[in-house]
């Protein structure tokens, strides 16, 4: 059974240019969730999706950002118009498809984001 | 908001000795609290976690305890070996209507010196 994955490991943009970020969530999981870490510093919740839904999105800036997770494929984690604040490491994480009062989720290895 | 707080931020001990990570949260709801452990480079790793109708776990060297009426609970690591140098996170799980979102402590990084 894979892990989470993610593409690219690295990424460097240009400012002003886009960036996309895939995650395919482990066999199975339909939860997927997406954390900025900045160097230093830990993990910030960016936005929480299922299947054709975004669930919540309290983290995730208003302008530039976008995030799905579409019928079929990964989900895109999607930032227009890269600025140099941009630059962080991008998780991925995913959990099972049933859950009770709590559930572990998986990471994958992160995508390193470079603005230029 | 929810937020969760750990410390320390950075501790250093002797290979052998024991480390303690502290965590506190301020939902109440929060009922499922996972602890990560991130290499340089690499994606955080579930180590251990615990539920909240538990107030203590233990796997090998490792342990973690919960305090609901306080809301904090802690990761203690015995027999410490230079291969658990790392950042460890903890975070609180809670449960919404929507499905559930975890938030993250802002990690400790640690040190075992051989």
């Amino acid at each position: 059974n894979a892990g989470v994955m993610q593409n690219p490991r690295h990424l460097v943009r240009r400012r002003g240019q886009e960036a996309r970020l895939r995650c395919s969530p482990m066999k199975g999981h339909s939860h997927v969730y997406w954390y900025r870490q900045l160097p230093e510093e830990g993990l910030k919740f960016m936005v929480y999706l299922q299947k054709e839904n975004i669930i919540d999105e309290s983290g995730m800036p208003k302008e530039r950002f976008s995030a799905e997770f579409p019928k079929e494929g990964p989900s895109i984690l999607r930032i227009q118009q890269v600025v140099r604040g941009d630059s962080a490491a991008y998780f991925c994480a995913s959990s099972p498809d049933h859950f009770d009062r709590g559930t572990e989720a998986f990471f994958g290895q992160g995508t390193r984001l470079t603005v230029v | 908001g929810e937020n969760v707080e750990q410390h320390p931020s950075t501790l250093s001990v002797q290979e052998g000795d024991s480390a303690v990570i502290k965590c506190t949260y301020s939902d109440s709801a929060s009922n499922y609290f996972p602890w990560y452990k991130q290499e340089l480079g690499k994606g955080p790793q579930l180590i251990i976690d615990i539920r909240s109708n538990v107030g203590e776990k233990k796997d090998q060297r490792i342990a973690v305890t919960l305090n609901k009426t306080a809301k904090h609970f802690s990761l203690h690591i015995t027999e410490t070996q230079p291969e658990d140098s790392a950042v460890y996170f903890c975070a609180a799980t809670t449960i919404n209507t929507g499905g559930f979102k975890t938030i993250f402590g802002a990690g400790t990084r640690l040190f075992v010196k051989a």
